[in-house]
């Protein structure tokens, strides 16, 4: 089955404490971001990557590390969680077409609390 | 940064009803994506519509788009209550220099029984 996958799905953390979020893919995409949904601000995106070892910023990388060693993972990394960090976050992943992005396939989130 | 403007932001319909849903934006697109989320999950791709096509169908779906206007809609005929849920627009930005889909803040759709 076609899917993205997120782990953990939940997690209570406190402040400072380096967490990963994985997210991994089996559709061969090249394309996967990370975004994070806030209520009222809707999803924002974290960080992007085109391909191996190919990343970029988006609208609200502060924070935030990702890797791209391998096409079907796209970790997220905080190395000091902060309360503000707190948030519900979706990994991505779709195959760039000729004129713009594709339909992004989601995974089923991961919901963040940091005290 | 642009982005996509859903509205209304909350529609309540009765189940067989049509809902209609907005979406405005400010700059030139590649394409026009719609999304659908159940509470809590992650988000599902509906319909793509592309910047040199003015409609889609998609079974009870229906979007348009006026590039004019900058606008999009999508329709849900017949709606029933397994379409409730909140409704997302997302553009991708023709010139970008990030390769990213800007999301609205989406339109929560209740249908009633």
């Amino acid at each position: 089955e076609a899917q993205v996958t997120q782990n953990p799905r939940y997690l209570i953390t406190v402040t400072g404490k380096k967490l990963t979020v994985t997210c991994s893919q089996n559709m061969n995409h090249e394309y996967m971001s990370w975004y994070r949904q806030d209520p009222g601000l809707g999803l924002r995106q974290i960080y992007y990557s085109m391909n191996v070892e190919v990343t970029d910023k988006g609208d609200v990388p502060e924070g935030y590390k990702v890797s791209r060693k391998e096409k079907r993972n796209f970790p997220l990394i905080l190395e000091s969680p902060s309360p503000n960090q707190t948030s519900l976050y979706f990994c991505a992943s779709s195959r760039p077409g000729l004129a713009g992005l594709n339909e992004q396939f989601f995974g089923p989130g991961t919901r963040l609390t940091v005290l | 940064s642009q982005q996509g403007e859903e509205d209304p932001q909350a529609l309540s319909i009765q189940e067989g009803e049509n809902a209609t849903m907005n979406c405005s934006y400010k700059t030139s697109i590649n394409n026009l994506q719609w999304y659908r989320q159940n509470s809590g999950r992650g988000l599902v791709h509906l319909i793509l519509i592309r910047s040199n096509e003015r409609e889609k169908h998609s079974g009870r779906l229906r979007v348009t788009l006026d590039t004019s206007k900058k606008s999009s809609s999508l329709l849900i005929t017949a709606s029933r209550a397994a379409d409730t849920a909140s409704y997302f627009c997302a553009t991708d930005l023709t010139l970008s220099a990030n390769s990213k889909l800007t999301f609205g803040k989406g339109i929560t759709l209740s249908v009633r029984p």
